[in-house]
């Protein structure tokens, strides 16, 4: 069984772009999320989506948003990149319920994404 | 607000040592506390603790979990230079998994 699949695995941006990144999840999983890692937060929760729908979000500004499509695929966008976006962003995937029934997530190698 | 603390945040030791991770937390509506390991990227799954006592175990890993006392503790035993990786504790609450820094593990040849 395949795992969670993140691409792309590197970018490098200028300041005030955008960005689309894109995550599969596990076969069967319905549950998708993101977080971004840095060296001096660790792991932060951006948004859940679950069928299609944003079930949580973390304490992130506007311009990180993000959509689920009906084969359970995600992307998450994020507009008018500042240097401090510097990050990985990981995608996880869980089963049925996500995160609200506890469910394991299971994580993507993540994207590595530099602004300069 | 939701929190989980890990420590120590740097441990380093040499080949055959045994270490103890440490994490501890203060999240609404408990559900689950879980492990991961990240090396390069993506962090892998340990293990999922939901009960006080009961130890979860895998080959030289073992986790536990003290639901009074708010913490978790991961054992290392026999320790290689493969068990180099950041360590991750999460805790799942009401709405979300929240991570601690993370415990970065070097083992010394």
């Amino acid at each position: 069984k395949a795992g969670v699949t993140q691409t792309p695995r590197y970018l490098i941006k200028t300041r005030g772009q955008q960005v689309t990144l894109s995550c599969s999840p596990i076969s069967g999983h319905r549950s998708v999320s993101w977080y971004q890692q840095t060296p001096g937060q660790g792991l932060q929760f951006l948004f859940e989506y679950f069928s299609e729908t944003q079930r949580n979000k973390g304490n992130f500004p506007g311009r990180f948003s993000g959509r689920q499509f009906s084969n359970s695929r995600s992307e998450m966008n994020v507009s008018t990149l500042e240097l401090g976006d510097s990050a990985l962003y990981l995608c996880a995937s869980s089963l049925a319920g996500g995160q609200q029934s506890g469910g394991i997530q299971y994580f993507g190698a993540g994207t590595r994404l530099s602004v300069l | 607000e939701d929190k989980v603390v890990q420590s120590p945040l740097s441990l380093v030791v040499h080949e055959g040592d045994t270490v103890t991770l440490n994490c501890s937390y203060e999240v609404t509506n408990f559900r689950s506390l879980l492990w991961y390991k990240q090396e390069k990227k993506a962090p892998t799954f340990l293990f999922m603790l939901t009960s006080s006592g009961i130890e979860k175990k895998s080959g030289r890993l073992s986790s536990i979990l003290d639901k009074k006392e708010l913490f978790s503790i991961l054992n290392i035993t026999a320790t290689q230079t493969g068990d180099s990786a950041i360590y991750l504790c999460a805790v799942q609450g009401a709405q979300k998994l929240v991570f601690g820094q993370g415990t970065r593990l070097t083992i010394n040849p």
